[in-house]
Order: C-alpha cells, then structure tokens, then sequence
C-alpha cells in the first residue's frame, strides 16, 4: 500500500500555543486528505477533507478557525491547532487519497498531541 | 447519511481458531467496505476491501464477505496468531461525494488471540 508519514509523532504544549502538524503521501498523489481525530478506546471522528488547492470542507460542529488546514501541494497537508487547550489533546490522524484511485484511503501513523 | 454498526466490541480467540467481526451499514448507496487493523499508538493499516460489484474476496488468512441485500459485511480472520491482536475497524463510503468521499467507520473491535 501507498505510504503516509506524519510529524511530529508527539508533541506536547503549553495551552495557548499553537501546533502544527504534517501530513505527506511519499509515494504518491493525493488529491484529496482526510484529518480524523480519535479518543482513547473510540473509533475514528472525521474533522475535515481538503482538497489541494482548495479550502478544506469541515465537519459539523469543528472549528474552522481553531483547526487549520491547509493542502498546498499533492504530497502534504498541514492541521494546525491555533491556541490549544488541554481539551485538544488527542490522537490526530491524517489519511490521503491517490489520484486517480477508486475508493483506497492511506493513513498515517498518527500524531499524540498533548496539552498542559 | 451513513451509519456504520460493528459487532462485537471486543472479541477473545485462542489462537488458531477463527475470528469473525461483522458489520452493518444504512446507506443503500455505499459502494466501498475497507476494514482496518490498529494496533496500539499507531494508524489504522488497511488490511482488505470490498466493493459492492463482489460477493466475497480473500487474501491468505482474511476474508471479507459483503451481502448488499441485507447491507451488511463482514471480516474473517482463520487460523488466528497472536499478532492478529489489535483493534479492527469497518468502514464503507457512501454513494455520494465521488471516489474520494468520505468513510463512515465503525467503532471498532478489540481482537485479542491467546497463545
């Protein structure tokens, strides 16, 4: 299967800071990245879905303004955390699409973020 | 929209026996069915799909079968080893949104496989 990397693998912060994390496919094109977020012992919650070059399109009920997404090339998406609080942390997860490809989604291997 | 329901939540094998985790969905439209397997600390790895033109497909020890009439899918793992143990997650996209639409997950089964 096609490879996702993710940085930093952890991160832990002050609240109030601000958290950037990258997404990159290393072996292929993706058009389209999903960011997830998941809790302890929980399934996986979809957060957004960018497109490159274009805005992300968010889910219900997550804000656009805390968590930034920008997919500025086909090799990477960044998710940052504007002003963090302790009740941000969690396992962020990205996933990309290859172009041209019927449904497969890759994940990386997710980012531990931690805010004190 | 979609919703995905998985069955059991947490499953207990010794190893060589079989396990079988089942799902079903609600959207009639939902034309793709990956399952994913996650181990602890780490992202979920795609381990096999099904789509909706095809009844049953296999790879070595795994298999996923898919009846679109009853809209319900399902995972089996045979002859089970201890590195089987992870979280295995269900997932099928809907019929709308183009390839890349989103997935609707399950919540997840923990398998656990005693030597």
């Amino acid at each position: 299967g096609a490879v996702v990397s993710q940085h930093p693998s952890r991160v832990i912060c002050k609240s109030g800071t601000s958290v950037k994390i990258e997404c990159r496919s290393l072996d292929f094109q993706a058009t389209t990245m999903f960011w997830y977020r998941q809790f302890p012992k929980k399934s996986l919650m979809l957060m957004a879905t960018s497109n490159e070059g274009s805005k992300a399109t968010y889910e219900q009920g997550v804000e656009k303004d805390k968590f930034l997404i920008n997919h500025a090339s086909l090799t990477l998406s960044t998710l940052t955390v504007t002003s963090a609080h302790p009740e941000d942390s969690s396992f962020y997860i990205c996933s990309g699409g290859a172009a041209g490809s019927y449904n497969e989604q890759f994940f990386g291997p997710g980012t531990r973020l931690t805010v004190l | 929209g979609e919703n995905v329901e998985q069955h059991p939540s947490t499953l207990s094998v010794q190893e060589g026996d079989s396990a079988v985790i089942k799902c079903t969905y609600s959207d009639s439209a939902s034309n793709y069915f990956p399952w994913y397997k996650q181990e602890l600390g780490k992202g979920p790895q795609l381990i096999i799909d099904i789509r909706s033109n095809v009844g049953e497909k296999k790879d070595q020890r795994i298999a996923v079968t898919l009846n679109k009439t009853a809209k319900h899918f399902s995972l089996h793992i045979t002859e089970t080893q201890p590195e089987d143990s992870a979280v295995y997650f269900c997932a099928a996209r809907g019929g709308h949104g183009g390839s890349q639409g989103n997935l609707i997950f399950g919540k997840g089964t923990k398998l656990s496989v005693k030597p």
